[in-house]
């Protein structure tokens, strides 16, 4: 059974400041991906990693797998309140399903 | 392009009742997936359906099923309520090996009492 840690699962940081969210998993998987949500909202896709060492990168926002170490992070740089969120990762079972993290609440504070 | 589309947008439904809830996935994408939403358990995958076959179940009990037409737009059905079916239900739709990622819809708020 897939299982996905997400940490830290809140995050309060200041504007301009730099932090990393990390999602570790249990078993082999090659496909990952980050969603972030916002309250009562949907789910909206931030990236999809396909491979060993894929790294993209969306204006403050990078996100990294590494398949060896079961880890993949999402890095944030010079952060605004604009990305006070919830973010989550997922990774991708057989079958067609995707095991989520427990979600990270992000607070940016002015 | 159009999104994955949900309806409705919230329910309040009486414990034992039933409800069903609908998803129409984004045009050329023939998997739709089914995802519950809540406070303490998190995202959890419900069930998957592809060409109109269940390839896949979560660990969720017989109340809830799916089912998807040959338009690929899905269905979910969850008979007799309990109040901890209270969630978000999330639906996704993808192609079918995901490569693009899932797009998800905007959910089904369900509320029992």
């Amino acid at each position: 059974e897939l299982k996905v840690e997400q940490n830290p699962l809140f995050l309060s940081m200041q504007e301009g400041k730099n932090y990393t969210i990390y999602c570790n998993y249990s078993t082999t998987s090659d496909r990952l991906y980050w969603y972030r949500q916002d309250p009562g909202k949907s789910l909206e896709s931030l990236f999809v990693l396909l491979s060993n060492g894929a790294v993209k990168q969306e204006g403050r926002l990078m996100a990294s797998l590494d398949t060896k170490a079961r880890l993949s992070t999402l890095h944030i740089t010079a952060a605004v309140h604009d990305l006070s969120a919830t973010y989550f990762c997922a990774f991708y079972n057989a079958g067609n399903m995707l095991t989520f993290g427990g979600g990270t609440r992000l607070m940016v504070k002015p | 392009k159009a999104g994955v589309t949900q309806t409705p947008r919230y329910l309040i439904k009486t414990r034992g009742q039933q409800v069903t809830l609908s998803c129409s996935p984004i045009s050329g994408h023939r998997s739709v997936s089914w995802y519950q939403q809540t406070p303490g358990q998190g995202l959890q995958f419900l069930f998957e359906y592809f060409s109109e076959t269940q390839r896949n179940k979560g660990n969720f009990p017989g109340r809830f099923s799916g089912r998807q037409f040959s338009n690929s737009r899905s269905e979910m059905n969850v008979s007799t309520l309990e109040l901890g079916d209270s969630a978000l239900y999330l639906c996704a739709s993808s192609l079918e090996l995901a490569s693009y990622g899932y797009t998800f819809g905007s959910g089904t708020r369900l509320t029992v009492v």
